[in-house]
């Protein structure tokens, strides 16, 4: 059973398109969420939490849907600069962090 | 910037010897945490640490490991006996307390095992 799971990709996107990834996750009791990103051979970094009402960050929106279990992220006007692995991570009910594989992003001058 | 730092870098062992790898949370952070990330592989919890004990462990946190909080500022973790499927890049986290849950990374530290 995977506890996150999310489309690997690749997704390879022009500049400036709005690509979306969605993610899901198995336990109904799962307390928080994050989208991080991680860059080749480096450490995984905070992009944003991920609310119940949902959230913006500038070209960045994140959708929490709990009855269907069910992340997304929203990147819009993509630059080069994002190309990368979105990894969505799960907490649950204890302080134990469930991370997907990650979807691979390229964007493609 | 506050970041959380760990040495070494990279690590090369013989099968079966013990190893430990070092972390330096950010200063002001009181949960700790290492996870592991094998080559191609997702990240994968090992094991939360507060107030001086473990508060989770995943099923790969076997008698194998262990971690410590020798002093004010490191955080370490122990393999005793690696074995060949331990390679793998080991990233230490921390965050401020458990309502924020923002974890910050370290670098890692790349692990081969011969």
């Amino acid at each position: 059973r995977k506890e996150v799971e999310q489309d690997p990709g690749p997704f390879n996107v022009p500049e400036g398109a709005t690509v979306a990834f969605n993610c899901t996750y198995s336990n109904s009791a799962s307390q928080s969420f994050f989208w991080y990103r991680q860059d080749c051979r480096k450490e995984p970094k905070l992009l944003m939490s991920v609310y119940s009402s949902g959230n913006e960050d500038g070209r960045f929106t994140a959708q929490l849907n709990r009855a269907s279990q069910y992340i997304s992220l929203l990147i819009r006007d993509s630059k080069l600069s994002d190309s990368a692995t979105y990894l969505c991570v799960v907490r649950d009910t204890g302080n134990q962090f469930y991370f997907g594989t990650g979807t691979s992003l390229t964007v493609i001058p | 910037e506050p970041e959380v730092t760990q040495t070494p870098s990279h690590q090369v062992t013989q099968m079966g010897q013990e190893v430990i790898l070092r972390c330096v949370p950010i200063s002001n952070h009181l949960y700790f945490y290492w996870y592991r990330q094998i080559l191609g592989q997702k990240v994968e919890f090992l094991v939360s640490f507060y107030n001086n004990e473990i508060s989770e462990k995943s099923e790969i946190f076997d008698d194998q490991f262990s971690v410590e909080r020798p002093d004010g500022s490191n955080f370490t973790l122990k393999i005793r006996s690696t074995k060949l499927e331990d390679s793998a890049m080991y990233f230490c986290a921390s965050s401020e307390d458990h309502s924020t849950d923002t974890q910050y990374f370290g670098p890692g530290t790349r692990l081969t095992v011969l």
